[in-house]
């Protein structure tokens, strides 16, 4: 039981390229969320979805797309990636309901030069 | 809206010292608190939730409305004790159980 599963793990990204990251979860959660977290800042959350087809704003969307075809999928897209998008990027999902029951992929570390 | 502060960034005890992480929160309507765990290159995990009033790994914390804090405490804290902890609030499944984080606390239990 892999749990999430975040790939890639690191990435290096000169400004203006794209790129998306992949979340997967085995858990048949309905609720997936992205996060970043920075120094000082905690984790902020960026979009969030909560069933297959749905995705919905968090606190810092600008400059993120999101999409979720499939429910154990959830994909982050950088369009034109920016230096103040350097940060570590954490994937969590949670059964409807459940709002003690986040588990969390290990993380992306994502560095725009 | 809903928000959690941590004053501190930074804490430092010695092992066997009492530790308290503070935690304040805003929300007008009922909250969910938890605390969450990045030990040094793991993936956070869930503490505890102020639903359980349990205590982890020799931690508790209580939630106080009427300061609206949710401190978490530890009596004699340990050198493995050291990592990053997250106060954590939700508004429940009208928002999705989405989790509001705090800004973090780095507790560092110094020998």
């Amino acid at each position: 039981n892999a749990g999430v599963t975040q790939t890639p793990k690191f990435r290096v990204l000169k400004t203006g390229q794209s790129m998306t990251l992949l979340c997967a979860q085995d858990m048949n959660h309905e609720y997936m969320y992205w996060y970043r977290q920075d120094p000082g800042m905690g984790l902020r959350l960026i979009h969030y979805s909560v069933g297959e087809g749905t995705t919905a704003k968090g606190e810092v969307p600008d400059g993120y797309n999101v999409s979720r075809l499939k429910k154990q999928n959830f994909l982050l897209g950088l369009e034109s990636a920016a230096p103040s998008q350097t940060s570590v990027y954490f994937c969590a999902s949670n059964a409807r309901g459940r709002a003690y029951g986040y588990t969390f992929g290990s993380g992306t570390r994502l560095t725009v030069v | 809206a809903q928000r959690v502060t941590q004053p501190e960034k930074l804490l430092s005890v010695f092992k066997g010292a009492p530790v308290e992480l503070k935690c304040n929160y805003s929300y007008s309507g009922s909250p969910e608190l938890f605390w969450y765990v990045q030990y040094s290159r793991q993936r956070l995990q869930l503490l505890l939730r102020h639903i359980s009033r349990e205590s982890i790994k020799g931690f508790t914390a209580d939630l106080n409305k009427g300061e609206t804090s949710f401190h978490l405490k530890k009596p004699f804290a340990q050198e493995e004790d050291s990592a990053m902890y997250y106060c954590a609030l939700s508004g429940g499944e009208t928002s999705g159980s989405r989790l509001t984080f705090g800004e973090g606390t780095q507790l560092t239990v110094n020998p």
